[in-house]
């Protein structure tokens, strides 16, 4: 099992759409966990983290499945600036460690 | 404004010559990243450092040199023996080396190699 998996897309959904991604990671000690936005060319800027608990904030929510191992996101009322890739980020273990990103998932809003 | 800042945008070498990819941070961030991403990559990790004067490899070091004399600067040098040194690189800070905290990005560096 790969460290951190996601389907690649692309997701095409129209503008008002609901979307959700899973993101899989393979380490049960793993304690981060992230969302991440790339725009096509650009840098990743985060969009969320992820805790236990979940969060939201405005359209996009986040949750952790522990049991499962996988993160999701959700995107309420996707508008076209939504578009981009979204990566899941994962630490690779307990304590001290490096952060391991998923090749990311392509999300494409049409008007 | 806080932030970390790659140079240059974009870079051509010709193969065989090193070259070095500047990146500082002013966000007083204690551990500084280099990835690389190719097309249709996912990011890898090729060093890290989580204080002054002290640095790890990463997932695909060979062929990558850093240095970290300075808090605020973590340059890498990509040398002649990277077999495939054309890509995107994206430097990284964050508050902590934990893992548990996010990575704020530079603007990355494109390194074409012919």
């Amino acid at each position: 099992r790969k460290e951190v998996e996601q389907d690649p897309g692309p997701f095409n959904v129209p503008e008002g759409a609901t979307v959700a991604f899973n993101c899989t990671y393979s380490n049960s000690a793993s304690q981060s966990f992230f969302w991440y936005r790339q725009d096509c060319r650009k840098e990743p800027k985060l969009l969320m983290s992820v805790y236990s608990s979940g969060n939201e904030d405005g359209r996009f929510t986040a949750q952790l499945n522990r049991a499962s191992q996988y993160i999701s996101l959700l995107i309420r009322d996707s508008k076209l600036s939504d578009s981009a890739t979204y990566l899941c980020v994962v630490n690779k273990d307990s304590g001290y460690s490096t952060l391991t990103f998923g090749k990311g998932t392509m999300l494409l809003v049409s008007p | 404004d806080g932030g970390i800042t790659q140079s240059p945008k974009y870079l051509f070498r010709k193969e065989g010559q090193n070259v070095t990819l500047s990146c500082e941070q002013n966000l007083n961030h204690d551990a500084m990243y280099w990835y690389r991403q190719d097309p249709g990559q996912g990011l890898r990790l090729i060093y890290y450092s989580q204080i002054v004067n002290d640095f790890q490899k990463g997932d695909i070091a060979e062929g990558y040199s850093v240095s970290r004399e300075k808090k605020e600067s973590f340059p890498l040098t990509v040398t002649s023996a990277q077999k495939n040194p054309t890509a995107f690189y994206l430097c990284a800070s964050s508050s902590t080396g934990t893992g548990n905290s996010p990575l704020h990005f530079g603007n990355g560096t494109r390194l074409t190699v012919t």
